[in-house]
């Protein structure tokens, strides 16, 4: 099993570009995610998704767009990059939530928006 | 709403010396709690975890946390760190909801 995998693991954008980034995960999971690192603020939740078909938002949503259009992958968009986007943004799966919520991660995507 | 505070932002130490790293968090119902584990340039491995049953869980790699519902805490330990333990940990706690609520993460740095 590959786990988690993302795509692509670095890119330098300008800003006012687009961009989209891949998450596939081959674990059967319902729910996935998606956060954004940055020093000091641990991981912050910018949208997920408890099935195909859906998604909500987290707690940092702007300037995001996301589809789940089938169970296994999850796609972040950035619709006109900012500045404030450059950050290391990870997907995570799990199979449930509360007690099955052991999110599962990829290995992460570095943004640099210039 | 649940949230989870880790009180030591970096944590220097010396090879074979003890560690250990405080986690404490709020929630109003029961809650799940976790550590993660990130080295450098890599996305983040779940450590240990604790669900329900005995309070004190283990990781096959050393590392022990023990929940104390009375002091809404899950503290980090281990007795003897190596070099290749140097990395940032983060505490984490579910409730019943999808989401999974992270600390600001504690750096630890192992020193020869």
């Amino acid at each position: 099993n590959a786990g988690v995998t993302q795509t692509p693991k670095f890119r330098v954008l300008k800003t006012g570009q687009s961009m989209t980034l891949l998450c596939a995960q081959d674990m059967n999971h319902e729910y996935m995610y998606w956060y954004r690192q940055d020093p000091g603020m641990g991981l912050r939740l910018i949208h997920y998704s408890v099935g195909e078909g859906t998604t909500a938002k987290g707690e940092v949503p702007d300037g995001y767009n996301v589809s789940r259009l089938k169970k296994q992958n999850f796609l972040l968009g950035l619709e006109s990059a900012a500045p404030s986007q450059t950050s290391v943004y990870f997907c995570a799966s799990s199979y449930g939530r509360g007690y099955y919520n052991e999110q599962f991660f990829g290995p992460g995507t570095r943004l640099t928006v210039l | 709403a649940q949230s989870v505070t880790q009180l030591d932002s970096q944590v220097p130490v010396f090879e074979e010396a003890p560690v250990e790293l405080r986690c404490n968090y709020s929630s109003s119902v029961s809650v799940y709690l976790f550590w993660y584990v990130q080295y450098p340039n890599q996305g983040l491995q779940l450590l240990l975890k604790y669900l329900s049953g005995s309070t004190l869980v283990e990781s096959i790699n050393g590392f022990e946390a023990e929940f104390n519902k009375s002091q809404t805490s899950f503290h980090l330990r281990k007795p003897s760190v190596h070099i290749s333990d140097t990395a940032e940990y983060f505490c984490a706690v579910s409730s019943n909801d999808y989401k999974l609520s992270f600390g600001a993460g504690t750096t630890v740095t192992v020193r020869a």
